[in-house]
């Protein structure tokens, strides 16, 4: 069985602060695709970034950037100079290779809240 | 844009009815998922289909049942809605077939209260 952590229930910090949001995963596939999620106030999730097992290079999107590291089976997701705009919840989720409903795990989410 | 597009956003239903929970896509995807939403429980999957009167049971598909009749459309049923059945209701699509590498799209959400 496959499994995605998202230790951090909840984080507060202060708007300009850059914050990390932890996931940690456990499948025995050896493909497999990491997702992180945003899910604003307003409710609608929305796909912020798909990697797959085979690509450990970092990304960067502006103030939001990726570290997945297979040996610590991670994959965390850290927004520089956060904005109250970035209040959200923020959800991390995993696809092995199988297929199917089996195959798609979702951490419970980390409620990240920027003050101003 | 892809547009996942729930028929309510909030709804109130007595204990008992039958409650039917609508669900359109407009990007021809293969896929199609119905998910609660509940405080410190995160994301729990009821039904996937993965084509038309094509479905699988999800994590927690017990008092529920679903219809694919058409591609776009995905209808999630609650037989005999009970009070432990309210929550937010979530649905999203994606392509692919019964691999799931694909990103999800999701709809706005219901919020369904039962009483």
């Amino acid at each position: 069985a496959q499994k995605v952590t998202q230790a951090q229930t909840e984080i507060s910090v202060v708007e300009k602060e850059d914050v990390t949001l932890d996931c940690v995963y456990e499948t025995r596939d050896t493909t497999y695709y990491l997702f992180w999620y945003k899910q604003p106030p307003s409710g609608e999730l929305v796909f912020l970034i798909r990697r797959n097992s085979f690509d450990e290079q970092n990304e960067i999107s502006g103030r939001y950037s990726w570290n997945f590291q297979k040996s610590t089976s991670s994959f965390n997701f850290t927004i520089t100079a956060s904005q109250v705009v970035d209040s959200a919840v923020y959800f991390c989720a995993l696809v092995n290779s199988g297929g199917g409903a089996d195959g798609l795990t979702f951490g419970k989410g980390t409620h990240l809240i920027i003050q101003p | 844009d892809v547009k996942v597009t729930q028929s309510s956003r909030y709804l109130v239903k007595r204990t008992g009815e039958k409650v039917f929970l609508e669900c359109v896509q407009d990007m021809d995807h293969e896929n199609m998922f119905w998910y609660r939403q509940d405080p410190g429980l995160g994301l729990r999957l009821i039904y996937f289909s993965y084509d038309v009167k094509m479905k699988e049971k999800g994590d927690i598909p017990e008092g529920y049942s679903v219809s694919r009749e058409k591609k776009e459309r995905f209808s999630l049923i609650l037989e005999s809605a009970s009070t432990n059945q309210t929550s937010m209701y979530l649905c999203a699509s994606s392509f692919g077939g019964m691999t799931l590498n694909s990103p999800l799209h999701f709809g706005n959400g219901t919020r369904l209260t039962v009483t």
